[in-house]
């Protein structure tokens, strides 16, 4: 069976500096993918960032980059010069199988002070 | 192109009460998922399909709740008799044929009194 943890359940930081998001995931599959995606305060839920897990390189995409360690089972996400508008939460996917099945964490809330 | 697009946006219903939400998934996506979101917690996958075929409805409580995507284009999620628990936004995503990402819906809030 899949899981994904985030033992984070919120992180408070201020605007412009770095933060990191942890999440542990557990799967029997060989082959598998990690999602990150953001819910903002409307209750909207975009994608951020993938990592593939074949791939020995890890994601970057705008000021979001991802932290693979796949012997730990873990996919850090990272975001740097945070934003006011970086706060909201966030939610590590997992999806593996034959058929794709989606798995997510319960979140952690990011909040970005002035 | 348009989104995902979910109705309705808010319902509330005393408990016993039955209630339908509607998902019109982005054109030519071929995967639809129903999610349960109660309050400060992640997405719980109900039932998933590809096409008109349903993948996994491990997680859909049978004895209440029916979903079907009878053209595999529009999907609709059914309560019968809502209970308390239930209360939770319902979230409706699609994706494309393959791994990509997954385009969410605005979700519909459900409140059960």
């Amino acid at each position: 069976a899949q899981k994904v943890t985030q033992t984070q359940t919120s992180i408070s930081v201020m605007e412009k500096t770095t933060v990191t998001m942890d999440c542990v995931y557990e799967t029997q599959d060989s082959s598998y993918f990690l999602f990150w995606y953001k819910q903002t305060a409307s209750g909207e839920i975009v994608f951020l960032i993938r990592q593939d897990s074949y791939k020995k390189e890890n994601a970057t995409v705008g000021h979001y980059s991802l932290n693979f360690q796949k012997p730990k089972s873990s996919i850090g996400l990272i975001i740097t010069a945070t934003q006011i508008e970086d706060s909201a939460v966030y939610f590590c996917e997992l999806t593996s199988g034959g058929n794709y099945k989606p798995t997510f964490g319960k979140g952690t809330s990011l909040v970005v002070h002035p | 192109e348009a989104g995902v697009t979910q109705s309705p946006r808010y319902a509330v219903l005393q408990e016993g009460q039955a209630v339908s939400f509607w998902c019109d998934p982005i054109s030519g996506h071929d995967t639809l998922y129903w999610y349960q979101q109660p309050r400060d917690q992640g997405p719980q996958l109900l039932v998933y399909f590809r096409d008109e075929a349903v993948i996994d409805n491990s997680q859909l409580p049978s004895d209440r709740f029916s979903a079907v995507r009878p053209k595999g284009t529009n999907s609709t999620l059914k309560i019968q008799s809502a209970k308390q628990g239930d209360t939770a936004t319902y979230l409706c995503a699609s994706t494309g044929t393959g791994v990509t990402e997954v385009f969410f819906g605005k979700g519909t809030r459900l409140t059960v009194v």
